[in-house]
């Protein structure tokens, strides 16, 4: 049971590449989550995913799109990074969307050049 | 969604217990209190939720008064591996539109 794990760990872009970020989970959850963590402040939320099939915007989805493939991946990407999206990026999955315990990933570290 | 404030950093030495004491003046009646832990390089980890008077399990206790304006995390006999953010979220854990909104937490750097 690895619980949720994401790919790549680390990734070095130019500005206007675009990449996809995926993330997977063997715990069975419906919701899943797209965090972006800036240096020495708080998560805030991208895009989530209540169940299989559906997608909503979080607190700062411009940028970016999500895809939530099947119930076990829930992909991020990014169109045309901008230096600005420089980040550390979390997944994380839970129950249901009414806020039981959310279980993260180990992140994925992405630097926009 | 009630807002938090939290001390921004605390120190401590191993062997002490850490009190922890969050701000949120504007919670509303269904809101809950939650605590994530977060180490260097890794993602949040749940730690404890309560939504009144104490709650304790195998790695905190949650203390939170009668007015519910504040809440205190309690780490009792702290070891070097504590050292990590401590965030405070509040919401209404019943409510679908609810999402964990993280500050920027407190850190914690306990010392030999």
């Amino acid at each position: 049971n690895a619980g949720v794990t994401q790919t790549p760990k680390f990734q070095v872009l130019k500005t206007g590449q675009s990449m996809t970020l995926q993330c997977a989970q063997d715990m069975n959850h419906n919701s899943m989550y797209w965090y972006r963590q800036d240096p020495g402040m708080g998560l805030r939320l991208i895009y989530y995913s209540a169940s299989e099939g559906t997608t909503d915007k979080g607190e700062v989805p411009n940028g970016y799109n999500v895809s939530r493939l099947n119930k076990r991946e829930f992909s991020l990407r990014l169109e045309s990074a901008a230096p600005s999206q420089t980040s550390v990026y979390f997944c994380a999955s839970s129950p249901g969307l009414d806020q039981e315990t959310q279980y993260f990933g180990p992140g994925t570290r992405l630097l926009v050049l | 969604l009630a807002k938090t404030t939290q001390p921004i950093s605390m120190d401590s030495y191993e062997g002490q217990e850490v009190n922890i004491t969050c701000s949120h003046n504007n919670i509303a009646t269904n809101d809950y209190i939650t605590w994530y832990q977060q180490f260097p390089s890794q993602g949040p980890r749940f730690i404890i939720q309560g939504y009144k008077t104490k709650v304790t399990n195998e790695v905190a206790s949650l203390f939170i008064p009668a007015d519910r304006k504040s809440s205190t995390l309690s780490l009792p006999r702290v070891s070097l591996s504590d050292t990590a953010v401590y965030y405070c979220l509040v919401g209404d854990i019943m409510d679908s539109s609810y999402k964990l909104i993280f500050g920027s937490g407190t850190r914690l750097l306990v010392r030999p």
